[in-house]
């Protein structure tokens, strides 16, 4: 699967909307994008993944650029309950399946 | 979403016992899942690949006798940590991968103490 490379810290102020860059140069055909958080001591919470197309759930949107060697996240109002450590995963769904977590970037939301 | 349950969420042992944990799906199936590894401070590291039904496999460095797994329904799979000393003291995850849809869901995880 293609190395995924995210910021180590970022800050965001309640409310703001927060943008989460992922670079994932070496993307191949097949592969998709995976978002994870996690919140301290609790397991990794699925947040969106896509493939080539923007992607919106309840939770956040997804922005993939065209040539799809970057993506970002984005949370419309973040809350103090956002802050987490997001992991961006780029993985293809019809290899054995198993996801490889780096070390993701460190979200904080401030008042 | 899926929600995937696992228990117990903490348990402190004496040296020289085994612990099991165990992970299951409750809302949806899942042939196969995973069990991580997660040390203070760095990320998850996956230790195994658990299939229903047959054996499991094992990343490189993980022992698998001492690390047991099973997975014998679609809906759960237990990690049993033998004879635990406390450098296996850690915060360990599983997960599991819906069969209808290509999403991994993780448990809240348990935290493992040995004394």
């Amino acid at each position: 699967d293609a190395k995924t490379t995210q910021p180590p810290s970022m800050d965001c102020a309640e409310g703001r909307a927060a943008n989460l860059p992922c670079n994932h140069s070496t993307i191949s055909g097949n592969e998709y994008v995976y978002w994870y958080r996690q919140i301290h001591s609790q397991g990794p919470q699925y947040i969106i993944h896509g493939l080539k197309n923007n992607e919106t759930n309840e939770m956040a949107s997804l922005i993939i650029t065209e040539d799809r060697k970057s993506s970002t996240l984005i949370l419309p109002h973040a809350t103090l309950r956002d802050t987490a450590v997001y992991y961006c995963i780029v993985r293809d769904p019809g290899t054995a399946s198993k996801l490889t977590f780096g070390t993701g970037t460190r979200l904080q939301v401030t008042l | 979403g899926a929600v995937v349950s696992q228990h117990p969420s903490r348990v402190i042992c004496k040296s020289g016992t085994s612990v099991k944990i165990e992970c299951r799906s409750l809302d949806f199936q899942a042939t196969t899942m995973f069990w991580y590894r997660q040390f203070p401070k760095q990320s998850l590291m996956l230790m195994a690949t658990s299939n229903e039904g047959s054996k499991a496999t094992y990343e490189q460095g993980v022992e698998k006798d001492k690390f047991l797994i099973n997975h014998a329904s679609l809906t759960l799979s237990t990690l049993t940590v033998t004879s635990a000393h406390p450098e296996d003291s850690s915060f360990y995850i599983c997960s599991a991968r819906s069969d209808g849809k290509n999403i991994q869901y993780f448990g809240a995880g348990t935290r493992l103490s040995v004394l």
